[in-house]
C-alpha cells in the first residue's frame, strides 16, 4: 500500500501569506496525486488533480506542483476563506489513499 | 448540477452490518465512464477510502476492510449502496459517498468530486 505523508500537520498563517503544503509518497505515483479542502463539518471539496490541473471554479491563487513521490500545493495569497484543513490523495493504485491533512490555522 | 446524498441508520451495535445509501440526482448513475466511491472520516480524524463500485457492479475494495464490505448499485433507483458487517466502535465515522470522475483516456487520473453532504454512523450498544 502507499502511505501519503504530509507536512506541516498544521500551520498558522495570516490573510495575504503564501502557504506552502507538502505531501509526498512511499513510493511513486506518477503524477496521480489530487488536492482536496475541508473545512469544519463540511464535505471535502476537490480542488486540483493530476498534480497540478485546477478544477474549474478553483480560484488561482491555488496550485500545485511535483511528481513521483514529492509533490506541494501552494496557495500565493491566502484569503480568510481558505482557513481549512488540506487533504492530498493518490490515485495511482489500489488502494486508493490520503495524507493525514494539514490544518490551515489564524496566526 | 449532480448531487448525492447519503442515508441510513446514525447509530448501529456492535457486530452488527452498517448499511448506507447514496442517492444520485441531477445525473445518471448509469453513465459508463463514471465509478462511485465511499470514503469515511473518523471524528477528528483523516480520510479514509473504502471501496469504489461502477454502473455495472465493478467493484474495489479497500484491503483493510474487503473481507467486511459489500457495495451495489441499482440503477433503477439511482444509487448505490454500502453494507459494512460486524461492526465495532473503530468503523464510528463520517461516512461520505463521491462520484468518481477521471480523465477517460488517462484511468489512474481520477479524483472524487462531488461528494454528498456525510452522515455519522456511531457504533454503539
Amino acid at each position: 500500500d502507499i502511505q501519503m505523508t504530509q507536512s506541516p500537520s498544521s500551520l498558522s498563517a495570516s490573510v495575504g501569506d503564501r502557504v506552502t503544503i507538502t505531501c509526498r509518497a512511499s513510493q511513486t505515483i506518477n503524477k496521480y496525486l489530487n488536492w482536496y479542502q475541508q473545512k469544519p463539518g463540511k464535505a471535502p471539496k476537490f480542488l486540483i488533480y493530476a498534480a497540478s490541473s485546477l478544477q474549474r471554479g478553483v480560484p488561482s491563487r491555488f496550485s500545485g506542483s511535483g511528481s513521483g513521490t514529492d509533490f506541494t500545493l501552494t496557495i500565493s495569497s491566502l484569503q480568510p476563506e481558505d482557513f481549512a484543513t488540506y487533504y492530498c490523495q493518490q490515485s495511482y493504485t489500489i488502494p486508493l489513499s490520503f495524507g493525514g491533512g494539514t490544518k490551515v490555522e489564524f496566526k | 448540477q449532480l448531487l448525492l446524498q447519503e442515508s441510513g441508520p446514525g447509530l448501529v451495535n456492535p457486530s452488527e452490518t452498517l448499511s448506507l445509501t447514496c442517492t444520485v440526482s441531477g445525473g445518471s448513475i448509469s453513465s459508463t465512464s463514471d465509478y462511485w466511491g465511499w470514503i469515511r472520516q473518523p471524528p477528528g480524524k483523516g480520510l479514509e477510502w473504502i471501496g469504489t463500485i461502477s454502473y455495472s457492479g465493478s467493484v474495489y475494495y479497500n484491503p483493510s476492510l474487503t473481507s467486511r464490505v459489500t457495495m451495489s448499485v441499482d440503477t433503477s433507483k439511482n444509487r448505490f449502496s454500502l453494507n459494512l458487517s460486524s461492526v465495532t466502535a473503530a468503523d464510528t465515522a463520517v461516512y461520505y459517498c463521491a462520484r468518481r470522475d477521471n480523465i477517460i483516456v488517462v484511468p489512474a487520473a481520477n479524483w472524487f468530486d462531488p461528494w454528498g453532504q456525510g452522515t455519522l454512523v456511531t457504533v454503539s450498544s
